[in-house]
């Protein structure tokens, strides 16, 4: 079964600067969508940003960008110009079929 | 409604009740997903449902737990004769459709945090 394999547990970044969050997966199948997904204190998962495993060009949504590389099995998402509204949990997931896998999730603080 | 909706928001119990956990998908929206997500940490897999059927089950925690789904519309996970460890928020998600599952992006909805005296 598909599983993501790593994520940094927490990360630091100050405002107005980019920050790279770390995703490794794990898979034996060609076919497989990554999402990355955000929940901040509220409790809510806000979708942010989907890469296809076919898709020839990285993803890219306002100032999330999606970094994939597929030989070494990363999606990492590139945050661009951190807000202070960012601070959150991120959460990368992937999934081959009905069910998708979570990662344990990284916690962004944008420090002012 | 337009987003994904649970109910209720908040569940108290006491340890040997049952529960019932509701949730109303996307309108139009043909695939439902049950995830259980424990204090601090990440969102674990419980079922899926491509309109009334759940094909794979193997992601119940264990036989005290069952889901399902009428009408392909409205599902509701319950959990039987509860214990302290199924203390968690139960999240809700459904997405378009099963068809091209890999690319099919998930709407959450709020949760329900249940806690088992």
């Amino acid at each position: 079964a598909q599983k993501i394999t790593k994520t940094q547990p927490g990360m630091f970044v100050q405002e107005k600067e980019a920050v790279t969050l770390d995703c490794t997966y794990d898979t034996s199948d060609q076919s497989y969508g990554l999402f990355w997904y955000k929940q901040p204190s509220s409790g809510e998962m806000i979708f942010l940003i989907y890469q296809g495993s076919y898709d020839e060009q990285n993803a890219t949504e306002g100032r999330y960008s999606l970094n994939f590389q597929k030989a070494r099995k990363s999606a990492n998402l590139v945050i661009s110009a951190s807000q202070l509204g960012d601070s959150a949990m991120y959460f990368c997931a992937m999934s081959e079929g009905g069910d998708m896998r979570f990662g344990a999730g990284t916690r962004l603080t944008v420090k002012p | 409604g337009a987003g994904v909706s649970q109910s209720p928001s908040n569940k108290v119990t006491e340890k040997g009740k049952d529960v019932e956990l509701r949730c109303d998908p996307i309108s139009g929206h043909t695939a439902l997903y049950w995830y259980r997500q424990s204090l601090g940490q990440g969102l674990e897999f419980l079922i899926y449902f491509q309109g009334n059927s759940a094909p794979d089950k193997s992601g119940l925690p264990s036989d005290r737990f069952s889901a399902e789904r009428t009408g392909g519309s409205v599902s509701t996970l319950t959990i039987q004769r509860t214990q302290q460890e199924d203390s968690a928020v139960y999240l809700c998600a459904s997405s378009l459709e099963l068809a091209r599952p890999s690319t099919d992006t998930q709407y959450f909805g709020p949760g329900t945090r249940l806690t088992v005296l």
